[in-house]
């Protein structure tokens, strides 16, 4: 069956310390793989997108790996600050063409950054 | 701030109810997907329009229905609600179908059923 997984529902790390969240993914191959931060009662928000051919993506202090092969995404907060606490949700677009697609999200990883 | 607001914010309904939210779209999208999202879970694709036509469906009973409307926006009902329809209900809006552009998510509507 499809499965999204991300690593460990919650996660806390130091102050200034590097988050590294995982996004595991089985039976899809998708064209797109987005990450998302969630606040508490809040809609997602937009971080990075990254594609198929694509080995790694870059936004200020947030970098994206996709590793097609590992069928795995790697999404990294550095030098990270307790105003990066919050829920982590990575995405894929489940197929590489059709027009009946959406974005199929994973459970999220709930970071805290501990100051 | 998306430009993407969705009404109203929280409602509590009774089992058996029937419930309508709204959502308007950001600026210049075409399609509006809807999820419902359980505590503790990620978002659960619901359906999506495109100008106007269903899109696309997940794994949601016939009891949840959709509109989009010429202006894009577009409403989510859900007739004979159940204790299990209790989420947070969001919808997002993209230019086009499927992940090769960010969605814009409101902020959600709290659904109590009781």
């Amino acid at each position: 069956s499809q499965k999204i997984e991300q690593n460990s529902e919650a996660l806390n790390i130091q102050e200034g310390k590097t988050a590294t969240l995982t996004c595991n993914y089985t039976n899809y191959s998708p064209a797109y793989l987005q990450w998302y931060r969630q606040d508490p009662g809040r809609g997602p928000v937009f971080l990075l997108l990254i594609r198929e051919n694509e080995k790694e993506k870059r936004k200020e202090r947030l970098k994206v790996t996709f590793d097609t092969t590992l069928k795995q995404s790697l999404f990294h907060i550095t030098a990270s600050q307790p105003a990066d606490s919050a829920t982590y949700l990575c995405a894929l677009d489940p197929s590489s063409s059709g027009s009946a697609r959406q974005l199929t999200f994973g459970s999220g990883t709930q970071l805290t950054v501990l100051p | 701030e998306t430009g993407v607001t969705q009404s109203p914010t929280h409602l509590i309904k009774t089992r058996g109810q029937q419930v309508t939210l709204r959502c308007s779209s950001q600026s210049g999208h075409n399609t509006v997907s809807w999820y419902q999202q359980a505590l503790g879970q990620g978002p659960q694709f619901i359906f999506q329009y495109y100008r106007e036509e269903e899109n696309g469906r997940g794994n949601f009973p016939p009891r949840f229905s959709g509109l989009q409307f010429p202006n894009y926006s577009s409403e989510l009902n859900v007739n004979a609600l159940e204790l299990d329809d209790s989420a947070l209900y969001l919808c997002a809006s993209t230019l086009g179908a499927g992940g090769r552009t960010e969605a814009f998510f409101g902020q959600g509507t709290r659904l109590t059923v009781v």
